[in-house]
């Protein structure tokens, strides 16, 4: 079955430092992969996408994501964080196989400390 | 940019009575989703819905559950006999074509059932 996995429930890092967080899937194939960001009281925005071709991708905000099949791992990376990154991090699999749906990982809480 | 918008922003009922939480996707957009997120835990997939009919629903979307979309804009979530459980926040999301392409999410209607 299909899963994503992010391992680190919660992180804590200075403003101005670097923020690596961790998303592993389960999948027999390559999916379509999504980092999603929640702020408190918001809806889920779009970070960044995966679908084919260059593994690191380009997001907002400064985000970006690396693909590596050999380890089924998108971790999402930000060279120096800001106050305003602190939210929940959520990363996506959208399964062509089985119906193109969405699986959301559990999520990662982020919280920049100055 | 156009938005996914969500209405009540809060709903409160009774357990037992019905709501109807509401959801005006992307103009543009041919594929509708809900999903909610039960306080901290993961964005779960309840259902999805294109061409005026449900395409897939999760274990969740049992028969308490409907949706409709009874005119050209407007996509609604019905759920007939509220429980204690059904308490989460419920996502709305919309996106152009069922592959390929980023779910657009509302930011959430919190329904509490008491």
């Amino acid at each position: 079955a299909q899963s994503v996995t992010q391992p680190d429930i919660h992180i804590t890092v200075s403003e101005g430092a670097s923020l690596e967080l961790r998303c592993n899937y389960s999948y027999g194939a390559t999916p379509y992969l999504f980092w999603y960001v929640q702020s408190p009281g918001q809806g889920l925005q779009l970070l960044l996408k995966y679908f084919s071709g260059d593994t690191l991708v380009q997001g907002i905000k400064g985000f970006e994501a690396e693909f590596k099949r050999s380890q089924s791992s998108f971790n999402l990376r930000k060279p120096s964080v800001h106050w305003s990154d602190a939210a929940e991090y959520f990363c996506a699999v959208e399964s062509p196989n089985t119906g193109n749906q969405f699986y959301f990982g559990t999520g990662t809480s982020l919280t920049v400390i100055p | 940019e156009p938005e996914v918008t969500q209405t009540p922003s809060h709903q409160v009922t009774q357990m037992g009575q019905e709501v109807i939480l509401r959801c005006v996707p992307i103009s543009n957009h041919l594929y509708f989703y809900w999903y909610r997120q039960i306080l901290g835990q993961k964005v779960e997939f309840l259902v999805s819905f294109y061409n005026n009919e449900i395409s897939e629903k999760s274990e969740i979307f049992d028969d308490q559950f409907s949706v409709e979309r009874p005119d050209g804009s407007n996509f609604t979530l019905k759920i007939r006999s509220t429980k204690l459980e059904d308490s989460a926040m419920y996502f709305c999301a919309s996106r152009p074509q069922g592959a390929r392409s980023p779910l657009h999410f509302g930011n959430g209607t919190r329904l509490t059932v008491t």
